[in-house]
């Protein structure tokens, strides 16, 4: 069956470090891979979207990077900030002909220290 | 403002009285699905639709009910709640290959 993986453990870091965030999946084949933010008690939040034929996509202060052979996408918050603080999700399609579904990861918690 | 509604936020209920949590968007998608989201279990899709009158069951659809009517709205029946529905629930809206957009979620506690 479909898996996504991302690390359960919370991550620490301290300010103005580079975040990077796991996520890898199984037993797929997908069109494309999304990530996004949450805060508690609140909906999950679109950051980025990259597609299967793309390695490498940047917004701002984010990168997400897609490696369709190792199964895995890297999302790296750089110069990274309190506010920055959340669970961010990774988000697969889970038909790419649907052009719609998506099966989400159970999220990663990052924590930004001052 | 692009919005995903979902009313009410928070309800008490008891075992067995039906309820409707209300799901509308403003943004012409074609495509809405609703969720729960419990601890360690992460985010599970329990109906989805891809336009009106076309719906279909996601991963977790025993005990729940849903129709699409008009295109913007897409409501979650719970006929009979039992406490195993305790959750905090979202409502999505996309069209295809693009994301979802969020409500704000309805925390349903059934006692």
């Amino acid at each position: 069956s479909q898996k996504i993986e991302q690390n359960s453990e919370a991550l620490n870091i301290q300010e103005g470090k580079t975040a990077t965030l796991t996520c890898n999946y199984t037993n797929y084949s997908p069109a494309y891979l999304q990530w996004y933010r949450q805060d508690p008690g609140r909906g999950p939040v679109f950051l980025l979207l990259i597609r299967e034929n793309e390695k490498e996509k940047r917004k701002e202060r984010l990168k997400v990077t897609f490696d369709t052979t190792l199964k895995q996408s890297l999302f790296h918050i750089t110069a990274s900030q309190p506010a920055d603080s959340a669970t961010y999700l990774c988000a697969l399609d889970k038909d790419s002909n649907s052009g719609y579904a998506l099966n989400f990861g159970k999220g990663t918690s990052l924590l930004v220290t001052p | 403002e692009a919005q995903v509604t979902q009313n009410p936020r928070y309800l008490i209920t008891v075992t067995g009285k039906k309820l409707t949590v209300t799901c509308s968007q403003n943004m012409n998608h074609e495509y809405m699905s609703w969720y729960r989201q419990d601890p360690g279990l992460g985010l599970r899709q329990i109906y989805y639709s891809m336009n009106v009158e076309v719906t279909d069951k996601g991963d977790v659809p025993e005990g729940y009910k849903v129709s699409r009517k008009e295109k913007r709205n897409f409501p979650l029946i719970l006929e009979s709640p039992s406490p195993n529905q305790t959750s905090l629930y979202f409502c999505a809206s996309s069209s295809t290959g693009s994301p979802q957009h969020f409500g704000d979620g309805t925390r349903l506690s059934i006692l």
